[in-house]
């Protein structure tokens, strides 16, 4: 079974549409992060929740809300979406918030807007 | 921005050691430094962490310096399977796991 697993692995859509991409985790961590990297490769943090509860928010448009309705779960959703949200998106999981915990991560959603 | 400076790219023999190098001079005492890989395509990897003191896994060895400024990922026996994009990140403490990766180093392992 796939540790960190995110639906769809790819999703093409137009310019202003609204969509969600949703991770699920069976590890039983406690903490779930979202990525983005762009183009340039870099990989970014966007947001991190532990036990559901938002811990970590990055400089990073309203247009994107994470939802965790449980802590196996965490969905990003994406409204109004810009030719610059194109890039790849990952999904990842600790055991916890500590320093020293290694965190897995789910295969990744390219998304492309059109 | 990324806290660490690692080479663009390297090349590496098959069957040789492969020594990835990386700079992280501005490093605080409670902070780990980790080590990810990205093969094409995939979600990254990880492969070894460590605080102080040197580490060894089924994977790779980690070698931190004394002042722990900088660090070196070895990947012992290096096979065509070890291409891909090596990240060397600190990781900040509290708050959870806020890592920026950055550019990272692009191993090529050749035949």
């Amino acid at each position: 079974d796939t540790a960190v697993s995110q639906t769809p692995k790819y999703l093409v859509t137009q310019m202003g549409n609204d969509k969600s991409i949703k991770c699920e985790q069976n590890l039983g961590h406690d903490t779930m992060y979202w990525y983005k990297q762009d183009s340039k490769k870099f990989l970014k943090i966007m947001f991190s929740y532990n036990n559901k509860e938002l811990i970590i928010n990055e400089t990073v448009p309203n247009r994107f809300s994470p939802k965790s309705p449980d802590k196996a779960h965490l969905n990003l959703h994406i409204n109004s979406l810009e030719l610059g949200d194109s890039a790849v998106y990952f999904c990842a999981s600790s055991p916890h918030r500590a320093g020293n915990t290694e965190a897995f991560f789910g295969q990744g959603t390219r998304l492309t807007v059109v | 921005d990324a806290k660490t400076t690692q080479p663009t790219s390297m090349d590496c023999a098959e069957g040789r050691a492969a020594n990835l190098p990386c700079n992280h001079s501005t490093i605080s005492g409670n902070e780990y430094v980790y080590w990810y890989r990205q093969i094409h395509s995939q979600g990254p990897q990880y492969i070894i962490h460590g605080l102080k003191n040197n580490e060894t896994n089924e994977m790779a060895s980690l070698i931190i310096t004394e002042d722990r400024k900088s660090s070196t990922l070895i990947l012992p026996h290096a096979t065509l399977r070890d291409t891909a994009v090596y990240y060397c990140i600190v990781r900040v403490e509290a708050g959870g796991f806020k890592t920026i990766f950055g550019a990272g180093t692009r191993l090529f392992v050749k035949a």
